[in-house]
């Protein structure tokens, strides 16, 4: 079974303070992970994905295999980085892929 | 670009009845896949549509079931409503078999309440 954890269910920050919101995963085979982002009142869309391995906004995540891990940080956070983040994992089971997502993080960059 | 639309935006239905929400995928995309969103939890995975039929099914009872129509564009019917169904339904497009592609985009959801 496939699974994912985001421990903090709010993360309080000032700005311009490096951010980090934790996301550790379980899956049997080799997974993709992704970084989804809800705006107040938008839709759900794509930060980052870690087979592209760039940085959007700002963040950054590694997919640490060892730990099990996929964190995403950003050195100085912004006030308009503030919002819901959901990390994913895609797994192909049955030759479709799926996405299960952590109960997500609030991000609160305070001025 | 046209991307995911649902509709509709907002519903009220009483418990025992029936509800149809509708998906239209982003361009381009072949394939739908359907989520529930209940408050203060991540999407949980109810079943995804490829070429019209079902290509996978999450931990939903029967009486969750879908459509995928020519056009790409997919329902979401739920019969025999509970007061747990409460939620928010996201729909989310990808086009299958294109492993860049394989991203899923999100519609903007919609809400249903059941009384």
């Amino acid at each position: 079974a496939q699974r994912v954890t985001q421990p903090e269910k709010l993360l309080s920050v000032f700005k311009g303070a490096p951010v980090e919101l934790k996301c550790n995963y379980s899956y049997s085979g080799s997974p993709e992970l992704f970084w989804y982002v809800q705006y107040s009142r938008q839709r759900l869309q794509l930060l980052l994905r870690h087979i592209s391995r760039e940085s959007i906004k700002g963040f950054t995540a590694d997919l640490n295999k060892g730990e099990t891990s996929f964190h995403l940080k950003k050195p100085f956070a912004q006030e308009e980085d503030s919002a819901m983040y959901y990390c994913a994992l895609s797994g192909s089971n049955s030759g479709y892929s799926t996405l299960t997502f952590g109960k997500g993080t609030m991000l609160l960059v305070s001025p | 670009e046209t991307g995911v639309t649902q509709s509709p935006t907002h519903l009220i239905k009483t418990r025992g009845q029936q509800v149809t929400l509708r998906c239209s995928s982003q361009s381009g995309h072949n394939t739908v896949s359907w989520y529930q969103q209940a408050l203060g939890q991540g999407p949980q995975f109810i079943f995804q549509y490829y070429r019209e039929e079902e290509n996978g099914r999450g931990n939903f009872p029967p009486r969750f079931s879908g459509l995928q129509f020519p056009n790409y564009s997919s329902e979401l019917n739920v019969n025999a409503l509970e007061l747990d169904d409460s939620a928010l339904y996201l729909c989310a497009s990808s086009r299958n078999g294109d492993r860049e592609e394989e991203t899923q985009y999100f519609g903007p959801g919609t809400r249903l309440l059941v009384l």
